[in-house]
């Protein structure tokens, strides 16, 4: 059965304090994996899509990797802006249906 | 370009009414998903519309239907809403000019039903 699981389901840290989120995924035909920002009460707002393992895509404090089996989401000094749950999503199949993992909502004090 | 619009914003019902959800996608896209979202979890895909058929389906009961209009618009019904449908209802558009093009989603309607 085609899954996505993210860890940790919450992470506390201090303004300039750097980690990383992990999504683990399970599906067949893999086409594509995302990541999406989400504030509270909003819609999924997108930031990666990588497609191959090796693959590294980086905007402002945010770093995107990807293997055959996971992906990271690489934050580098956050900002107490960068506060809000980051979601996973795999694209599999011939349709553009996405399986997406629960979210890890961070929470960056100053 | 208005990106993906949905309405209402927030709508409360009660046990067994019937609801309808709109979409529009955004400028250019001719594929219109819907995914439901509890409270702490992620979306869940809930069907696809494009060229006005219902082309894919999650494991939703038949009580969630849809329709997309020759504009590409689209809505999604709900009929004998049960406490467990109450989450938030987002739209995601793509366009099938490539199957690897990411999902826009709007900005969702909260739904509560009591």
């Amino acid at each position: 059965e085609d899954q996505v699981t993210q860890s940790p389901e919450a992470l506390r840290l201090q303004e300039g304090e750097s980690s990383s989120l992990n999504c683990s995924y399970t599906v067949s035909g893999l086409r594509g994996l995302f990541w999406y920002r989400q504030d509270p009460g909003k819609g999924p707002e997108f930031l990666f899509t990588l497609y191959s393992a090796g693959e590294e895509k980086e905007k402002e404090r945010l770093k995107a990797t990807l293997t055959k089996k996971e992906s990271f989401l690489h934050i580098t000094a956050p900002k107490p802006e960068d506060s809000a749950t980051y979601l996973c999503a795999v694209q599999a199949g011939n349709f553009n249906k996405f399986y997406f993992g629960s979210g890890t909502k961070l929470n960056v004090k100053p | 370009d208005a990106g993906v619009t949905q309405s209402p914003t927030h709508l409360i019902k009660t046990r067994g009414q019937q609801v309808t959800l709109r979409c529009s996608p955004k400028s250019g896209h001719d594929t219109v998903s819907w995914y439901q979202q509890a409270l702490g979890q992620g979306p869940q895909f809930i069907f696809q519309y494009y060229e006005e058929e219902e082309r894919q389906r999650g494991n939703f009961p038949d009580r969630f239907s849809g329709h997309q209009f020759p504009n590409y618009s689209s809505e999604l019904n709900v009929n004998a809403l049960l406490l467990g449908d109450s989450a938030l209802y987002l739209c995601a558009s793509s366009s099938q000019q490539g199957l690897k093009e990411k999902l826009f989603f709007g900005s969702g309607t909260q739904l509560s039903v009591l």
